[in-house]
């Protein structure tokens, strides 16, 4: 079944250490993106690709950084995690070429707590 | 750069009473408009979309939305919620320029019984 998913679902980790999260999509799709989502419940974009080898960043500011390397596979990785960075991540997907009416399909998101 | 605001962020309702939840968009082009619903813990899943064919949307679990472009408008709606209703609620409207979408500061349902 074609899905996007996000590993892992929660994450604790202590103040300086680097983490991966990891997003995969089996729908074939060429766009991609990252949103942070606070304790407020509002979303705000922090990454996005077009398709392999390309990046961009979003409206938030974030230290986080993402790779395209394969067009089903979009990695955040923060080299040194902060309690500044605990918050849940989301990550999603949408088919490029259909122009702006197409929408994106959430993966489950990953809650990370930095200590 | 488009945006919504969605005014109200809890609203709570009894069961079987109307739901109506509000959002507004700012946009200088004909927009593209989503709402998506957020359980605990979980993704965002797609409620419905406005693309410009029609001007009420059905969407999925008895919800719609019309949009008012008089009123740059487009509210959600259910006749009689349900207590499996109550989650978190997120207008979107699609930016042409990036092509991703710029969300509401969203709208938490509860549902009394």
């Amino acid at each position: 079944e074609a899905d996007i998913y996000q590993t892992p679902r929660y994450l604790v980790i202590g103040t300086g250490k680097k983490i991966t999260l990891e997003c995969s999509q089996t729908m074939g799709h060429d766009k991609m993106y990252w949103y942070q989502q606070d304790p407020g419940m509002e979303l705000h974009l922090i990454h996005y690709s077009y398709g392999v080898n390309s990046t961009e960043k979003g409206d938030l500011s974030s230290e986080s950084t993402v790779s395209r390397i394969r067009t089903e596979h979009f990695p955040l990785t923060l080299e040194s995690a902060r309690p500044s960075h605990t918050s849940q991540y989301l990550c999603a997907s949408s088919e490029l070429g259909m122009g702006s009416n197409t929408e994106a399909f959430f993966g489950q998101g990953t809650r990370l707590t930095v200590v | 750069a488009q945006s919504v605001t969605q005014l109200g962020s809890h609203v709570s309702v009894s069961e079987g009473a109307l739901v109506l939840l509000r959002c507004n968009y700012s946009s200088s082009v004909p927009p593209y408009l989503f709402w998506y619903v957020q359980y605990p813990n979980q993704g965002l899943q797609l409620l419905l979309k406005y693309t410009s064919a029609a001007t009420l949307v059905k969407g999925i679990n008895g919800f719609e939305a019309e949009f008012k472009k008089s009123e740059t408008s487009f509210h959600l709606t259910k006749p009689s919620a349900h207590m499996s209703d109550a989650a978190e609620y997120f207008c979107a409207v699609s930016d042409t320029g990036r092509r991703a979408l710029t969300f509401g500061s969203g709208t938490r349902l509860q549902v009394q019984p």
